[in-house]
């Protein structure tokens, strides 16, 4: 059971966008602590996608973007593409745990 | 540009002690903006963070693993190491070194990864 609870999967049509949600609790993302998401492509290791929230590092595509709202958050992929099927990851600081938390996973599948 | 790469046995025997060092290459791991972490990901789920060192040797873990793990920093070689002891078929994974930065942000995130190594632990 992950401090950051994440659906098991998710699916799009190519072009279309979906988002992926992050819920936690007043000891992580609701007590302040930023929200940072990682895509991780089959057998390969995970990659940064979003930090502090909605910030992309260079070279994401603006196709992906992050939002954060009281005790959750949420990572939005648009214009839906084959190459960005992968599992994605949120990650947080639990204040309660006294370290870095992420979330069980998304399986993220373009039919 | 940085590059970090895992290495050290790719099987254990229970009970014993898993070791692993991460080479830094590209940058200099006594850099005062990053700390160091290792992160491993069982396999078919998701992450799990061990813990992180800052250049100087401060350490921080996770509190479910903290009474096994032991991060320790070598500047003159520019790694950082991993042991984990009294390993059991539950610490089977793949174990990946990373670079935590805070740049605009309030926590720590994984800005660089080595690919990962694959450890077993089985008699």
């Amino acid at each position: 059971q992950s401090v950051l609870t994440q659906p098991p999967s998710v699916s799009g049509a190519p072009g279309q966008r979906v988002t992926i949600s992050c819920t936690g609790s007043n000891s992580n993302i609701g007590a302040g602590y930023d929200v940072h998401w990682y895509q991780q492509l089959p057998g390969t290791a995970p990659k940064l996608l979003i930090y502090g929230n909605t910030n992309r590092p260079s070279g994401v595509p603006d196709r992906f973007s992050g939002s954060k709202s009281g005790t959750s958050a949420s990572l939005a992929i648009s214009g839906l593409q084959a190459e960005d099927e992968a599992d994605y990851y949120c990650q947080s600081y639990d204040s309660s745990l006294s370290g870095s938390v992420f979330g069980g996973g998304t399986k993220l599948t373009v039919l | 540009q940085l590059q970090l790469q895992e290495s050290g046995p790719g099987l254990v025997k229970p009970s014993e002690t898993l070791s692993l060092t991460c080479t830094v290459s590209g940058g200099s791991i006594s850099s005062t903006a990053y700390y160091w972490g290792w992160i491993r990901q069982p396999p078919g789920k998701g992450l799990e963070w061990i813990g992180k060192i800052y250049y100087v040797g401060s350490t921080y873990y996770n509190p479910s693993l903290k009474s096994r793990v032991t991060i320790s920093v070598d500047t003159s070689k520019n790694q950082f190491s991993l042991k984990l002891s009294s390993v059991t078929a539950a610490d089977t994974a793949v174990y990946y070194c990373a670079r935590l930065s805070t740049g605009a942000s309030n926590y720590y995130y994984m800005d660089v990864w080595g690919k990962g190594t694959t450890v077993t632990v089985s008699s």
